[in-house]
């Protein structure tokens, strides 16, 4: 079945970076967009961008442009999204998210979600 | 940049009952790319409808999904106690989610 595994929590400090890796298993890793979504505590979801695991190719809404990287690394069939310059109020769980497929046929949707990782950013 | 205002913020209704969520965008959406998911407490979301009204694999009938350009609807024709949840709208690929319709059941 399909699966998003994504690496446990992190606790960082104001103006550090942060790496939160997600692996892929049950389908063919460079077929479909992987996602990346967060939600602080108690707030609703945010959509950050996604990237083509095919070709490397990304995009990340305005408001992370400049300071999230999303890659990948087909040979383990995992993405990693990177955050820099860290905040308080990036504080949030962070998941990554799978194209949603059905029957070899694609979608638009966020289909497979990961169990998510939560980020501290504290003093 | 589109942006998803879902009414109203909160519904509260009794087992069986119909729940009428709406999502409205500020300006014409692709009904191939509207998406509605819900999330229960401590957990990931999950993809209800994709395309405005196609049901995801395993969602119950009674979820269905309609609307186009502007004006997208999420119904539950009879709730359950297992719907108790926030709902989302999203435009896929594209735009920021909706503020989310929490949904209580009596």
């Amino acid at each position: 079945q399909v699966q998003l595994v994504q690496s446990g929590a992190e606790v960082k400090k104001p103006g550090a970076s942060v790496k939160v890796s997600c692996k892929a298993s049950g389908y063919i890793f460079t077929d479909y967009y992987v996602h990346w979504v967060r939600q602080a505590p108690g707030q609703g979801l945010e959509w950050m961008g996604w990237i083509n695991p095919k070709s490397g190719g990304t995009y990340s809404v305005q408001k992370f442009q400049g300071r999230v990287t999303m890659t990948r690394d087909t040979s383990i069939s995992t993405a990693y999204m990177e955050l820099s310059r860290l905040r308080s109020d990036d504080t949030a769980v962070y998941y990554c998210v799978g194209d949603y497929f059905d029957s070899g046929s694609y979608y638009n949707g966020l289909g497979y979600w990961g169990q998510g990782t939560l980020v501290t950013v504290s003093s | 940049e589109i942006v998803l205002t879902q009414s109203p913020g909160t519904l509260s209704l009794s087992p069986g009952e119909r729940a009428t969520l709406s999502c409205r965008a500020s300006q014409s959406v692709s009904s191939s790319y509207l998406g509605w998911y819900q999330q229960k407490p401590g957990q990931a979301p999950r993809l209800l409808i994709y395309a405005a009204s196609s049901r995801a694999t395993g969602i119950p009938d009674r979820f269905s999904g309609s609307g186009s350009g502007t004006d997208f609807t999420l119904t539950i024709s009879r709730l359950e106690p297992e719907d108790s949840a926030v709902y989302y709208c999203q435009q896929y690929g594209i735009s920021p989610f909706g503020g989310g319709t929490k949904v209580e059941i009596k």
